[in-house]
């Protein structure tokens, strides 16, 4: 069975580093059919996509956070991470690793950019 | 970015009803809408993609249309199982945006 699975700090104080990793079982990441993406929903802002990689460590993220997003990937183990640096209270969100886009609608640019598979979500609090 | 205004924020049916859900991009997005449901306590899901193709296992009383930038998410024949909240993505442009999502609730 196909899942996802974030873990990682569920509280990080202002200023300091978010830190989150994506297990993925019963799927490969290193097949390289898909990217592998975070996304966040803010009960203020609502969902948000965050960025993407592919297992070959390429990777694009919203213009909106570029500026803090890191995402890595390491294949050996079938996981991929997020880093976001400089954190404020407007970080508080629920944050989720999802598969997707496909690696073809990505190459062919048909638009085609869905989130097929979701992990259920850990809460990240910004708080002193 | 391509705004995406969802409407209504709830909605309260009774089993056996329809419930019918709208997504409105800001600009043309051809017919580059996915919808997806989120029930509580539970992972997201992908329900529909490409504005009206039902992804395998989905039940057919889930539907998707479009007239231009508007898209809209049927459910009919509702069961208490489709108590979800559910929202809407485009994936016409970068970066993808969101709906702000639909809750659905069943008397």
């Amino acid at each position: 069975q196909e899942q996802l699975q974030e873990s990682g700090s569920g509280l990080v104080k202002p200023s300091q580093t978010l830190s989150l990793t994506c297990s993925v079982s019963g799927a490969s990441i290193g097949n390289g059919d898909y990217y592998w993406s975070w996304i966040r929903q803010n009960p203020g802002t609502g969902l948000e996509w965050i960025g993407y990689i592919y297992h070959t460590g390429n990777t694009d993220y919203n213009p909106s956070l570029r500026s803090r997003a890191t995402i890595s990937v390491e294949t050996s183990q079938n996981q991929f991470s997020l880093r976001l640096n400089s954190v404020t209270a407007a970080d508080t969100a629920v944050y989720f690793c999802a598969r997707g886009p496909r690696f073809y609608d990505i190459l062919t640019g048909n638009g085609k950019g869905n989130f097929d598979l979701w992990g259920r979500g850990t809460l990240v609090a910004v708080s002193s | 970015d391509i705004q995406m205004t969802q409407s209504p924020s709830s909605l309260s049916a009774s089993v056996g009803d329809w419930a019918i859900f709208t997504c409105r991009a800001s600009r043309s997005i051809a017919k580059n809408l996915n919808w997806y449901q989120h029930r509580p306590g539970k992972a997201p899901t992908l329900l529909i993609s490409d504005t009206s193709t039902l992804q395998s296992g989905v039940p057919s009383r889930f539907s998707g249309s479009r007239s231009g930038t508007d898209f809209t998410l049927t459910i009919s024949r509702l069961q208490r199982e489709d108590v979800a909240t559910y929202f809407c993505q485009q994936s016409h442009s970068a970066p993808y945006t969101f709906g702000q999502g639909s809750r659905l609730e069943i008397k």
